[in-house]
């Protein structure tokens, strides 16, 4: 079975700090790594995609993947408190239909709770 | 503009009825997804439409039946739900099937009664 895993958390960085949010990854094949945030009762926002090994900068957010060691990070850095929310990591592990074609398929990890207090 | 929108926002149905919900988007993109999502866990998968056509079925039950009447247009229509099935239903977009950033509408929150 295919899965992803996260740092269980809960994770709290006071204001202005980093946040290291950490994720690892069953299925060797995967391609496609997304990070989304997630606001109690709302729905998943995408914040990161990376394909690549290496680092990838988006504002104060830094997504690192290590295909060989399975492993992808996002890092928040100057946290704010508008920050805190469940971040899940996403993994496309792929479906396949009867005639054997791959469609996207998003695996979640069970995603970290951030809180950055003031 | 990444907008996905779903409605209604909230549904309240018996285990007797039939509804459905609705969702679309004007991205053109040609990937639809239905995701559940329960509380306190992940989005589940229960249906990919790629180019109009249902491509997969998560194993999913037939009293959810889902409908591409168009590429902007996505239905999943409701019919003698458990209690069980209450959750979250979500509704998503990609460019196309494959490794596509997926972008998730703001979900249908259903309580069946």
């Amino acid at each position: 079975q295919k899965e992803v895993e996260q740092n269980s958390g809960p994770l709290s960085v006071p204001e202005g700090a980093i946040a290291s949010l950490n994720c690892t990854y069953s299925d060797r094949g995967s391609q496609s790594f997304f990070w989304y945030r997630q606001y109690s009762g709302k729905s998943p926002e995408l914040i990161m995609s990376i394909y690549s090994n290496g680092d990838k900068e988006d504002g104060r957010f830094t997504a690192q993947l290590n295909k060989a060691s399975q492993y992808v990070s996002l890092l928040i850095r100057d946290s704010q408190p508008s920050d805190s929310a469940t971040y899940l990591c996403a993994v496309n592990a792929g479906a396949f239909n009867a005639g054997g074609t791959s469609y996207g398929k998003l695996t979640f990890g069970q995603g970290t709770i951030l809180t950055v207090h003031p | 503009d990444t907008e996905v929108t779903q409605t209604p926002k909230h549904l309240v149905m018996g285990m007797t009825n039939k509804k459905s919900l609705k969702c679309e988007q004007h991205m053109g993109h040609r990937a639809m997804y239905w995701y559940k999502q329960k509380a306190k866990k992940p989005p589940e998968l229960m249906f990919v439409y790629s180019y109009e056509k249902l491509s997969i079925n998560e194993s999913v039950p037939s009293r959810f039946s889902p409908e591409c009447p168009n590429s902007s247009l996505l239905n999943l229509h409701l019919h003698a739900l458990q209690p069980e099935d209450s959750a979250l239903y979500l509704c998503a977009s990609s460019q196309g099937p494959g490794d596509y950033e997926q972008y998730f509408g703001p979900g249908t929150r259903l309580t069946v009664t």
